[in-house]
C-alpha cells in the first residue's frame, strides 16, 4: 500500500543527545515536509523540500536539521541545540506545485520526549 | 502572508446535532482549500477539499463551500455521531509559495450520546 511511514511512533532522548526521526514514502512525491504539534496548538513547520537535494527552512528551524539525498527519504534530526524538543512530530507528503489541487498526505506521527 | 484562521474550540456537541466549524483565509489569487482530521495520537487525514470559487467539497457527511467573496470555508455536517469527535484543521496551498501549507490552530470537537 502506498503511504508515509514514520519511526519510531515513540522516542525518548536524554538531555544533551541528538535523535533523528525517520520518515519514509512510496508515493513518488516530490514535495516532503516536517510539523512539529504541541498539545492544544496547531502545526508549526520546521523544514521543508521540493526537490530531492533541496530543502528550505520553515518558521521553527532552529534545533533540527534535514537531509533529502533520497525521493523517498527526509529524515529529521532533533539537535541537542532544541531547547523544547517534547512534541509530536508529523511528517507529510505532497506531489508537488502542479496539480495545485494536490492535498498532503501524513504519518502516524512521532511522540518525542526528552528525559 | 497567508494564513488561516479557525474558530476556537473546544466544541461539544450531542450526538445528532448540527455542526458548523468556521474557517477564513488571507491569501492572494485562488488557493485550494482543505480540511484535514485529527484523531488522539494519530497523523492527519485529508476530509474534504475544493479548488475554486463556489467549490463544494464533501465526504463522510461534512461539506464546505469555497466562499471567495468573504475569503471563508465552513465546516457543516447535519447530524453529528460519537465517532467525530477529533481535532478538525482548515488549510490552504497557493501556487508560487514553495509548495507550502498553511494550517489553522485546529478546533477539537467532541460528541457525547
Amino acid at each position: 500500500d502506498g503511504g508515509i511511514t514514520q519511526s519510531p511512533k515513540y522516542l525518548f532522548r536524554k538531555e544533551g543527545q541528538n535523535v533523528t526521526l525517520s520518515c519514509e514514502q512510496n508515493l513518488n512525491h516530490d514535495a516532503m515536509y516536517w510539523y512539529r504539534q504541541d498539545p492544544g496548538q496547531g502545526l508549526r513547520l520546521i523544514y521543508y523540500s521540493q526537490i530531492v537535494n533541496d530543502f528550505q527552512k520553515g518558521d521553527i528551524a532552529e534545533g533540527y536539521s534535514v537531509s533529502r539525498e533520497k525521493k523517498e527519504s527526509f529524515p529529521l534530526t532533533v539537535t541537542s541545540a532544541q531547547k523544547n524538543p517534547t512534541a509530536f512530530y508529523l511528517c507529510a507528503s505532497s506531489i508537488g506545485q502542479i496539480p495545485l489541487v494536490s492535498e498532503a498526505f501524513f504519518g502516524q506521527g512521532t511522540r518525542l520526549t526528552v528525559v | 502572508g497567508d494564513s488561516v484562521t479557525q474558530m476556537e474550540g473546544p466544541v461539544t456537541l450531542s450526538e445528532e446535532a448540527f455542526l458548523t466549524i468556521n474557517c477564513t483565509y488571507t491569501a492572494t489569487g485562488y488557493p485550494s482549500l482543505f480540511w484535514y482530521v485529527q484523531y488522539p495520537g494519530e497523523g492527519l487525514q485529508l476530509l474534504l477539499k475544493a479548488t475554486k470559487a463556489d467549490d463544494k467539497g464533501s465526504n463522510k457527511g461534512f461539506e464546505a463551500t469555497y466562499r471567495k467573496e468573504t475569503t471563508s470555508f465552513h465546516l457543516e455536517k447535519g447530524s453529528v455521531q460519537v465517532s467525530d469527535s477529533a481535532v478538525y484543521f482548515c488549510a490552504l496551498k497557493r501556487r508560487n509559495t514553495g509548495n507550502q501549507f498553511y494550517f489553522g490552530t485546529g478546533t477539537s470537537l467532541t460528541v457525547i450520546p
